[in-house]
């Protein structure tokens, strides 16, 4: 159980272009998402909080405007790069709960490598 | 300021060859502990959760331990297949429903 499938796994776009990742429960139903982001050989940073029906919550310094969240059922969250630019290169990751607690652990997909050339 | 903090970066060892990680924390206030382990090119991998000082818990070769200031992941006779980056995360106190996570220790075993 607690599946989460992450879509595509890997992409490559050019400098300038939008990249759509997207991020489903496939067991459970999740009312919130998280997207991470994680460099090489460095830990997982919190990107944003992905709530289903309302906004999300952006972390000090990630730009609303350039990672577009849309969470738009119960079991889609979805992340939009938008004027990608090789800095945005990354390994992007979504995770969720499969039950209501903080102390319930966070199950991950398996994650979108991305690539801006 | 919230800090979580592993140790050694990287680690390698002989197949067989017993030894802990170690997470360390400072933080206001601590609701659970999590460990990972995360393979290349994957996401992590949930492996234990620990709420309170003095709590273990055991999965074949592996072991967690906490206190009031560190946990520990002991692995007894690791086998090359244990290699992987182990993440621990936290979860704070006024901190929502987030996971605050360390920079992982790198795990290798030789055959």
């Amino acid at each position: 159980g607690a599946v989460v499938s992450q879509h595509p796994s890997r992409v490559i776009c050019k400098s300038g272009t939008s990249v759509k990742i997207e991020c489903r429960s496939l067991d459970f139903q999740a009312t919130t998402m998280f997207w991470y982001r994680q460099f090489p050989k460095q830990s997982l940073m919190l990107m944003a909080t992905s709530n289903e029906g309302s906004k999300a919550t952006y972390e000090q310094g990630v730009e609303k405007d350039k990672f577009l969240i849309n969470h738009a059922s119960l079991t889609l969250s979805t992340l939009t790069v938008t004027s990608a630019h090789p800095e945005d290169s990354s390994f992007y990751i979504c995770s969720a709960r499969d039950r209501p607690g903080y102390n319930s652990p966070l199950h991950f997909g398996n994650g979108t490598r991305l690539t801006v050339t | 300021e919230d800090q979580v903090t592993q140790s050694p970066e990287a680690l390698r060892l002989q197949e067989g060859e017993s030894s802990s990680l170690n997470c360390s924390y400072t933080v206001s206030g601590l609701r659970g502990l999590f460990w990972y382990r995360q393979d290349p090119g994957k996401g992590p991998e949930f492996l234990f959760t620990l709420y309170s000082a003095g709590e273990e818990k055991e999965k074949e070769r592996l072991k967690a331990t906490l206190t009031k200031k560190e946990s520990f992941l002991h692995i007894t006779a690791p086998k090359p297949e244990d290699s992987a980056t182990y993440l621990c995360a936290l979860s704070i106190t006024g901190a929502n429903s987030k996971l605050t996570f360390g920079k992982g220790i790198t795990l290798s075993v030789r055959p």
